[in-house]
Order: structure tokens, then sequence, then C-alpha cells
């Protein structure tokens, strides 16, 4: 079935890095997708990344993709207390009108 | 930077009434969808609309829902006869081509 799935909490202290993982389950998904939410907001997109890439970096982001696995993550270099939220990750179905599945949201807490 | 608006951002209505949940997307964007998160839970698709009319649709769309897009620049979401499980927050998205989806901000709907 279609399932998307992420750890549901990660507790990372300022200045480290933060790693959220991601298993998905589509094959042959054409984009995969990292948003972030904040409390009572709505969805920002933090990047995506194309299924022929392996990496994509931008700024303090880093996303992984192992296609054989089918497994993404995201890292986020030197958290800050403005990176605590929930980070969905998300892949475009490709046998849909760009439908989006999301996996369940991992949330970060960044502590001092 | 082009923004999805939606109206109202927040909506309290009694049981049984009918609701009409509003979106402007990005006005050359040609793929439109609904998507909803109940409290606590994953971002789950309802519909896509695209060239006028639904292009798909999930098990949660059923003949309570309509969308409509009137004037080429509005797309709304209909719930006819609001339930208290219809409770949560609705994201419209457009997105012009592969790639590149935009969320609006939610509209956070609450059935007393």
């Amino acid at each position: 079935g279609e399932d998307v799935e992420q750890s549901l909490f990660l507790s990372v202290r300022e200045g480290d890095s933060s790693v959220i993982n991601c298993t998905y389950t589509d094959s042959s998904s054409t984009y995969l997708y990292w948003y972030k939410q904040e409390p009572g907001a709505g969805l920002q997109l933090l990047t995506y990344i194309f299924s022929n890439m392996d990496m994509k970096q931008d700024q303090r982001l880093t996303v992984l993709l192992n296609k054989k696995d089918k497994h993404l993550s995201l890292r986020i270099a030197d958290t800050q207390t403005g990176d605590s939220a929930i980070y969905f990750c998300a892949e475009s179905l490709t046998d849909s009108w760009g439908k989006l599945q999301f996996g369940a949201g991992t949330q970060v807490v960044v502590t001092p | 930077e082009p923004e999805v608006t939606q109206t109202p951002s927040h909506q309290v209505t009694q049981m049984g009434q009918e609701v009409i949940l509003r979106c402007v997307p990005i006005s050359n964007h040609l793929y439109f969808y609904w998507y909803r998160q109940i409290l606590g839970q994953k971002v789950e698709f309802l519909v896509s609309f695209y060239n006028n009319e639904i292009s798909e649709k999930s098990e949660i769309f059923d003949d309570q829902f309509s969308v409509e897009r009137p004037d080429g620049s509005n797309f709304t979401l209909k719930i006819r006869s609001t339930k208290l499980e219809d409770s949560a927050m609705y994201f419209c998205a457009s997105r012009a081509g592969t790639y590149g989806y935009t969320f609006g901000s939610g509209t956070r709907l609450t059935v007393v």
C-alpha cells in the first residue's frame, strides 16, 4: 500500500545537526519533498529532490536519497531554535495527478 | 513571491450546516488541490482539479464534498452537511508544472 513512514520525534541541541529520516513506497516517485509546519501554520516547502538525484544541498539543508532502499533524509546543519517544527516528508505519486502522499511528520524540538 | 491565499483562517460551524472554504491559487497555475489535516494526524489528499474538472479524489471526498472554480481565480471546497469528524485544517494547494507545489496557510474548520 501507499505509506510514507517517518520517525515521530527528534530532540536536538542548538548548534548540532539534525537528521530526519523517511521511507517511501512508490519506487517510481518523481519528486520527494520536505515541508515544515510551525504550530498553527501552513505547510512551508523547504526543499525537494528529483528522483534521479542522490543528493541536494541548499544552504543549511542537505537531502539524501537512496532509491534502492527508498530512503530519504533531511539534514539540518547548525540547528537553531527557529527550526523547531514538524517536518513532513512527501512523495509525488506517478500514477496520479500530482497527488502528494505525506508521512505523519517528525516533531523536531531544539533545546538551548 | 506568489502565494496561495485561503479564507477564512478559522471557521466555526454547527453540525449539519454547509460551509464553503475559499482559496485563490497562484494565477498561472493549472493544477489545484485540497488536502486536510485532522489535529495531530498526517496531511491527507482530498481532491485534485484540472481543466475545470476533478481529476482525482480520495475515499474521504464523498458526496458531501464538492469543488468549484467559479470565476477563473477562486477555487472553493464545499461541505454540504458538516459532521463533527470534518473538523480539521484544510489546505489548498496549486502548482504550475511537474513540481512546485505551493500550499496556502490553511483554514481551520471547527464543527460543533
